[in-house]
């Protein structure tokens, strides 16, 4: 089983559509989760981390689900400017690896006028 | 800042080629590392550095090799290419006690 399984996309959305991707990764001694973004040709940028409570950041919305390993990014109100590919991310974090990332293969969404 | 930087940005090679590609940061990060891109999958981990003189392997180290002997410096060596090496490279860093990654803007590698 893939450590870091993500929706398979791609997801096509209108503007302004509320969508929603989802994760789940199978090492339960993961400590450390972050949606990463990627644009076409481009280097990966995280996005933000996600934390047992649930973080906002804007339009951005991430769930972590510890029991079910499951996390989720949900995006409001989405722009054109959201276009890319959305990369699940986990760390290990134990000993020398601690920035050693696993990374799902990425959803790609792509927004249209 | 520069951040991070990789050089060069394209490389062709011949199978059984030797090369170094290079990755730098200003940014006096301990963890450097580099990962390889592969349509349809994920990026994979292939080698790793903690700090000068300190490196591991990750998930796929065959066929490359690493030295860190300065803080900013992290090259990646492959020591005879191979085409299933073809691939986008990307070299990252991250500072000691902190959650982000930095990358750099990746090396496109095809070897043929």
């Amino acid at each position: 089983r893939k450590e870091v399984e993500q929706d398979p996309g791609p997801f096509n959305v209108p503007e302004g559509a509320t969508v929603a991707f989802n994760c789940t990764y199978s090492n339960s001694a993961s400590q450390s989760f972050f949606w990463y973004r990627q644009d076409c040709r481009k280097e990966p940028k995280l996005l933000m981390s996600v934390y047992s409570s649930g973080n906002e950041d804007g339009r951005f919305t991430a769930q972590l689900n510890r029991a079910s390993q499951y996390i989720s990014l949900l995006i409001r109100d989405s722009k054109l400017s959201d276009s890319a590919t959305y990369l699940c991310v986990v760390n290990l974090n134990y000993g020398g690896s601690q920035g050693n990332l696993i990374f799902g293969k990425g959803t790609k969404l792509s927004v249209k006028p | 800042n520069a951040g991070v930087t990789q050089t060069p940005k394209f490389q062709v090679l011949k199978t059984g080629q030797s090369m170094t590609l290079q990755c730098a940061q200003d940014m006096n990060h301990e963890y450097m590392s580099w990962y390889r891109q592969d349509p349809g999958m994920g990026l994979r981990l292939i080698h790793y550095s903690v700090g000068a003189g300190i490196t591991d392997q990750g998930e796929v180290p065959n066929g490359y090799n690493v030295s860190r002997s300065t803080t900013e410096d992290f090259p990646l060596r492959l020591l005879s290419a191979a085409p299933s090496q073809t691939s986008v490279y990307f070299c990252a860093s991250k500072g000691r006690g902190r959650y982000e990654q930095f990358f750099g803007p990746g090396t496109r590698l095809t070897v043929l």
